[in-house]
């Protein structure tokens, strides 16, 4: 069975710009979520999607925005990219209600 | 919303001795509590869970205890290796949020 994937693994970006981040849940599970893993400050929750619905979102602001597509994929959009943006940015999928969380490798982005 | 306490933020062992790490919680609706281990590079990765209505589950050489009543509960690590070695994540979930909110992570340090 397929882990969670998520492309790309690393990119850099400069400030101000915009990026997407990709993810591909594990077949079957129908819940996404967006971590966000600044160093020091542990996983730091930014978005919830279930069935293509936004369920939750994080304390972020409102430039971090994503969506869940039919098959379940999931895109974490970032725009008006800061320096304290760097971090790595994960994802993880579970079935619905179990909160069983399957994490990708991340991607890490670093914002010069 | 919910809160994650996660103490110590580092932990040094001997080989062979014991590890204990432990958390509290705010939302006494929280009803699930896992564990995650994640290596250096790697990805968190699901160790241990127990679930509101259970007080202890063991698996192997570690174990986890919970205390609703005083809303923290423990990852219990017994005859530490050094493959033990990681960062821990605890993390809780309520119902109503739908999400797990994680601690800041313990660095675990086993030393041969």
């Amino acid at each position: 069975e397929a882990g969670v994937t998520q492309s790309p693994t690393h990119l850099i970006k400069t400030r101000g710009q915009q990026v997407t981040l990709r993810c591909s849940p594990i077949s079957g599970h129908t819940s996404v979520y967006w971590y966000q893993q600044a160093l020091g400050l542990g996983l730091q929750f930014l978005l919830w999607y279930d069935e293509g619905e936004e369920r939750n979102r994080g304390n972020f602001p409102p430039r971090f925005s994503g969506r869940q597509f039919p098959n379940y994929s999931s895109e974490l959009n970032v725009n008006a990219l800061e320096l304290e943006d760097s971090a790595l940015y994960l994802c993880a999928s579970s079935l619905m209600s179990t909160f069983r969380y399957t994490f990708g490798s991340g991607t890490r982005l670093t914002v010069v | 919303g919910e809160n994650v306490e996660q103490h110590p933020s580092t932990l040094s062992v001997q080989e062979g001795d014991s590890a204990v790490i432990k958390c509290t919680y705010s939302d006494s609706a929280s009803n699930y509590f896992p564990w995650y281990k994640q290596e250096l590079g790697k990805r968190p990765q699901l160790i241990i869970d127990i679930r509101s209505n259970v007080g202890e589950k063991k698996d192997q050489r570690i174990a986890v205890t919970l205390n609703k009543t005083a809303k923290h509960f423990s990852l219990h690590i017994t005859e530490t290796q050094p493959e033990d070695s990681a960062v821990y994540f605890c993390a809780a979930s309520s119902g109503s949020q739908g999400n797990l909110i994680f601690g800041k992570g313990t660095k675990l340090s086993v030393k041969p």
